[in-house]
């Protein structure tokens, strides 16, 4: 079963503009939650994170939202940029098994169109 | 650091062929991780390695995957004998340690391994 859901695919959005990009999760013991780019023939890189005891973390144009009532959370881009074209992965992450085990989601492509 | 290195970065093989992927973790880096990445399930944790020794290898899909990791600076994950399903990217990704602090939630992954089996 899939505990860590990114439902859009794909998304494009026009340059300058704001980009949502939203993750679900279904596992309550995630107590780490990432995003992470990844570029066509690269290994994904991280982006953001924000921990559970927080609802919003914030690094330049990059927002991250956590709502833990909900179960979700999302990365806002703003203003978009024609290079954050890429796909991002939502990851979680829990202490299991004597570790931090991360647990990613499929991906959602990001197109920002100049 | 140059990172974490993979080999090769692409590999077509034919069914029924034994397949090795290599990997180089970041010097330092005491946790590597082999991630299989497809488009229906994005990216799944096949095994972990702590100081060496495999911690949890719950998602290493069959027997015919087996992965091992003989010094600190280098691993492989062996596919014997290989079938089209196994068709993905393969990456491998380290982190600084396993323990409960945040930095070992960033993970630095490698280029990653592109299989093709025909």
């Amino acid at each position: 079963d899939q505990q860590v859901k990114q439902n859009s695919p794909s998304l494009s959005v026009q340059e300058g503009r704001i980009s949502i990009l939203n993750c679900d999760y279904t596992n309550s013991m995630f107590d780490y939650f990432l995003w992470y780019k990844k570029y066509p023939a690269e290994g994904p890189t991280f982006l953001i994170s924000i921990s559970s005891i927080k609802d919003k973390n914030e690094d330049g144009r990059f927002t991250v939202f956590l709502n833990k009532s909900a179960k979700h959370l999302s990365l806002h881009i703003v203003p978009s940029q024609p290079g954050d074209s890429a796909v991002y992965f939502c990851a979680a992450s829990e202490y299991s098994g004597g570790y931090q085990k991360v647990t990613f989601g499929t991906g959602t492509k990001l197109q920002v169109i100049p | 650091d140059a990172g974490v290195i993979q080999s090769p970065r692409h590999e077509v093989t034919e069914m029924g062929q034994e397949v090795t992927l290599r990997c180089k973790p970041i010097s330092g880096h005491n946790s590597l991780f082999w991630y299989r990445q497809t488009m229906m399930r994005g990216l799944e944790l096949l095994i972990y390695f702590n100081n060496n020794v495999p911690i949890d290898d719950s998602g290493m899909p069959e027997d015919r995957f087996s992965a091992k990791m003989p010094n600190a600076s280098f691993s492989t994950l062996k596919i014997q004998p290989s079938e089209p399903r196994d068709s993905a990217v393969y990456f491998c990704a380290s982190s600084p340690t396993g323990d409960r602090l945040w930095r070992a939630n960033v993970l630095t992954f490698g280029a990653g391994s592109r299989l093709t089996v025909l």
